[in-house]
Formats: C-alpha cells, structure tokens, sequence
C-alpha cells in the first residue's frame, strides 16, 4: 500500500504567487515525521522543511510553510512568493518511528513545479 | 566542500558487468543511508548504516547487491551482474545521529549516481 501520496504530478504557478503542493500519508504509527525534499535537475535532495507528528504548530522555514491536518493525515506544502529557482521536483517523505524499518524515509511519487515568469 | 560526495556521477554498464559506487558522508556523521531512485520516481530505501554496521538492508532488491561501510566513513555500493533494470540513480544520504531517534534531524543527500545499464 502507498504510504505517501502526491496526487499532482505536475503544477504551474506564477512568479511571486503561492502554490500548495499536495501531500497524504497513511500510517499506524503515533510517532512520525513529514519531510519535504527539493529535488533541482542536478538531482540533489535539498531538505525544505520537518513537522513532528506530535508538534502543535505548523513548521515554517522562511517562505516554505507545510499545513498538518493530522486527522486528515495530510501534510502539505505552501510555498510563498514563488520564485523562477522554485522550479524542480519536490517530494514529500515521511519517516516512520516503530518496526523495522524505523527512521527510514519513505517518500512520495514527487511533483513537478513549474514557477513562470 | 562540507557536504556528501558521491563518484561517480554517472555510469554506463554493460549488462553483467559490476559496477562500484562511491559515498564520501558529511565527516563525522554517524548514520548513512543508501537509494534507488528509478526515473519519474522517489528514492526507495535500500540499505542503512550506523558507523560501520549495516543495520538494515531489508531494501536490497537482490543479493547482487551488496554495500559496505567498513571504518564508518566512506560507503561502497556494489552492484554484481548489472542488469537493465538496475538503471537508475543511486543516492546516499547522511545524518548527524542514529535512525532510531525521533527528532528533526534532516538527512543531508549527495547529487547520485545515475546508473545506466545497456
């Protein structure tokens, strides 16, 4: 079963306009943690930003905010004021905190971003 | 530079050939993680050190698949008899503490390897 889900293979959005990207995730776990993950064409993972399962507040990292609707299971990112070097793939992971495979990233399918001028 | 490395960057294998990738972790990180990412996909969890013990390799699509980490720093992921379904980039990532701890810590990635299996 997919744990991540990103139901938006690609999006476009208009320099210095905000964009959502979509983010479900389907886990047992009480303890856990959503990521977002910038992926530029030269294909390094940059990290964007973090949200606990337990924390209260949503995260923001200067114009990167993710929206937690826990009871949702949705973490979505917000991005501000896009810029023509948002442009790339972003992905969204999730890091589970029990079982076997504890600490290990999952992560969604990726969408891609498209910022025009 | 003060980030994870990894060489080559690109590969071309025949298939049947073994090929051996290189990860240089940011110094002094104890946890380094290992994925495949196929085209038009996320990366997929292959195999997970702390220092130099393989903690987990439940990602391993094979056993033609084999990785190392033998003095806690540098990774080698080896590949044995590629096959074409093998293409794909491989990326490994580092972090400054243990998988097991929940925190925000982030797991710093290299650029990859793309391997292309002809």
């Amino acid at each position: 079963a997919q744990k991540i889900t990103q139901t938006q293979p690609g999006m476009f959005v208009q320099e210095k306009e905000a964009v959502t990207l979509d983010c479900t995730y389907d886990t047992s776990d009480q303890s856990y943690g959503l990521f977002w993950y910038k992926q530029p064409s030269s294909g390094e993972m940059i990290f964007l930003i973090y949200q606990g399962s337990y924390d209260e507040q949503n995260a923001t990292e200067g114009r990167y905010s993710l929206n937690f609707q826990k009871a949702r299971k949705s973490a979505n990112l917000v991005i501000s004021a896009s810029q023509l070097g948002d442009s790339a793939m972003y992905f969204c992971a999730m890091r589970e905190g029990s079982g076997g495979s504890q600490g290990n990233l999952i992560f969604g399918k990726g969408t891609k971003l498209s910022v025009k001028p | 530079g003060a980030g994870v490395s990894q060489s080559p960057r690109y590969k071309v294998a025949k298939r049947g050939q073994d090929v051996a990738l290189r990860c240089d972790p940011i110094s002094g990180h104890v946890s380094l993680f290992w994925y495949q990412q196929a085209l038009g996909q996320g990366p997929e969890f292959l195999t997970y050190f702390q220092n130099e013990a393989q903690l987990d390799k439940s990602g391993l699509p094979s056993d033609r698949f084999f990785a190392e980490r033998p003095e806690g720093s540098v990774s080698t992921l080896k590949i044995q008899r590629t096959q074409q379904e093998d293409s794909a980039v491989y990326l490994c990532a580092s972090s400054l503490r243990g998988r097991g701890l929940l925190s925000s810590y982030e797991q710093y990635f290299g650029p990859g390897t793309r391997l292309t299996v002809t």
